[in-house]
């Protein structure tokens, strides 16, 4: 079952160090979603991405966050100099077309120390 | 802007009573409505959705949803719930921009 693959599941960093994200989409989705999730909140979206493509970062924090979907390879969610408050579960989903529903990955779980 | 409200953030109730989970949106024009369902240690999949035509639209495992237009509500039920429901149910709003805006989400706890 070739579904979305969120790697690692769990990843823990010290405050400043870097954190990379990996998201392989469903096979023939080219439209890829991250959203972030803390505790006693719902799914923030942070960005959206078509291949080779930012469509929409409006949730993106301006600093220290970059995403990016190359034309081959997985989509990467990068956090710089991480800081406690990045600690959250981090998904990543997928869809076939911009109003198909989403498929979901299982998520990062990022713990920065 | 889009944006979805769960009023019930925490739900519990006794295996074979009914389910009734409230979602609000508001966004002016056209919507796709979705809920989604995550099962503890599992991701997020789709119960169902609603595009248009009739607005009681039917899901997986006994849900259905009803979307009224007037009332800006895409509540979800469930007649006799299971202890296998046992979840977080999410409910997301599509206004159009192709960037889906999820509530915060309710937890249910279904006793045996």
């Amino acid at each position: 079952n070739a579904g979305v693959m969120q790697n690692p599941r769990h990843l823990v960093r010290r405050r400043g160090q870097e954190a990379r994200l990996r998201c392989s989409p469903m096979k023939g989705h080219s439209h890829v979603y991250w959203y972030r999730q803390l505790p006693e909140e719902g799914l923030k979206f942070m960005v959206y991405l078509q291949k080779e493509n930012i469509i929409d970062e409006s949730g993106m924090p301006k600093e220290r966050f970059s995403a990016e979907f190359p034309k081959e390879g997985p989509s990467i969610l990068r956090i710089q100099q991480v800081v406690r408050g990045d600690s959250a579960a981090y998904f990543c989903a997928s869809s076939l077309e911009g109003n198909s529903p989403l498929h979901f990955g299982n998520g990062t779980r990022l713990t920065v120390t | 802007a889009q944006s979805v409200s769960q009023h019930n953030h925490h739900v519990i109730l006794s295996e074979a009573a009914s389910l009734e989970l409230g979602c609000n949106y508001s966004y002016g024009g056209t919507v796709n409505l979705f809920w989604y369902v995550q099962y503890p240690g599992q991701h997020l999949q789709l119960l169902l959705k609603y595009f248009s035509g009739d607005p009681l639209v039917k899901g997986i495992k006994g849900f259905e949803a009803e979307f009224i237009k007037s009332k800006f509500s895409f509540n979800l039920r469930k007649p006799s719930v299971q202890w296998s429901d046992t979840a977080e149910y999410f409910c997301a709003v599509n206004g159009g921009s192709y960037i889906p805006t999820f509530g915060r989400g309710t937890s249910l706890i279904v006793h045996p």
